[in-house]
């Protein structure tokens, strides 16, 4: 059975640059989760999918980030513009129970 | 007050020795407990879960929660040098996640 798969691996841009993720979840996982991980901490979620619908977004900053997932499969993270405190990993992780199951992650450097 | 705490490290243990890592959480109403490892430049990689107090063993690792406490904790037995890793703790409140900040633990053959 395939993982979560995330591309980007790895993106360096300059602030106030956009930047997007994208993340494909475990065949038949319904609920998609995106996070962000800074040095020594664990993860923070940022958003939590349900099928279509953003059901827990009370972390994301909207006023620069945005995120989608269109027919309830593949998902993307987005941030405009970024700035110099967004350098973390990006992790989106999917579950069909409790379980969660990470992908490898994307590595942002805003420079 | 942080949501889930986990033993500072690092923690160092010899080859065959048991490596003991714990976690409190704040939210009694908590009711999901996993534990991650993560390698150096790697993602959280689930190792264990356990749901209801007690022990449960999978292998060298064994989860043991006592949820009157808000405690829970993992063992691994007989450690091995690929088991050094930072070990995280997380909770599940009302289907959110919540990680502790990690426990590196270090194998020295």
């Amino acid at each position: 059975e395939a993982g979560v798969v995330q591309s980007p691996r790895y993106k360096i841009i300059e602030k106030k640059q956009p930047v997007a993720f994208w993340c494909n979840p475990i065949s038949g996982h319904n609920t998609l989760y995106w996070y962000r991980q800074n040095l020594g901490q664990g993860p923070e979620l940022l958003i939590r999918y349900e099928n279509e619908e953003a059901v827990d977004d009370s972390q994301l900053p909207k006023d620069r980030f945005s995120a989608e997932r269109l027919k309830g499969v593949d998902s993307t993270l987005k941030i405009q513009p970024a700035e110099l405190g967004d350098s973390a990993v990006y992790l989106c992780a999917s579950s069909g129970s409790y379980e969660q199951y990470f992908g490898p992650g994307t590595r942002l450097t805003v420079t | 007050q942080k949501e889930v705490e986990q033993n500072s490290g690092p923690l160092s243990v010899p080859e065959g020795a048991i490596a003991s890592l714990n976690c409190t959480y704040s939210d009694r109403g908590s009711q999901s407990f996993f534990w991650y490892r993560q390698y150096s430049g790697k993602s959280p990689e689930l190792i264990m879960f356990i749901y209801s107090n007690g022990d449960k063993e999978d292998g060298r690792f064994t989860a043991q929660l006592n949820k009157a406490s808000q405690y829970v904790s993992l063992l691994i037995r007989d450690s091995q040098p690929s088991d050094s890793a930072t070990y995280l703790c997380a909770v599940m409140s009302d289907y959110k996640l919540s990680f502790g900040a990690g426990t590196t633990v270090t194998v020295r053959a």
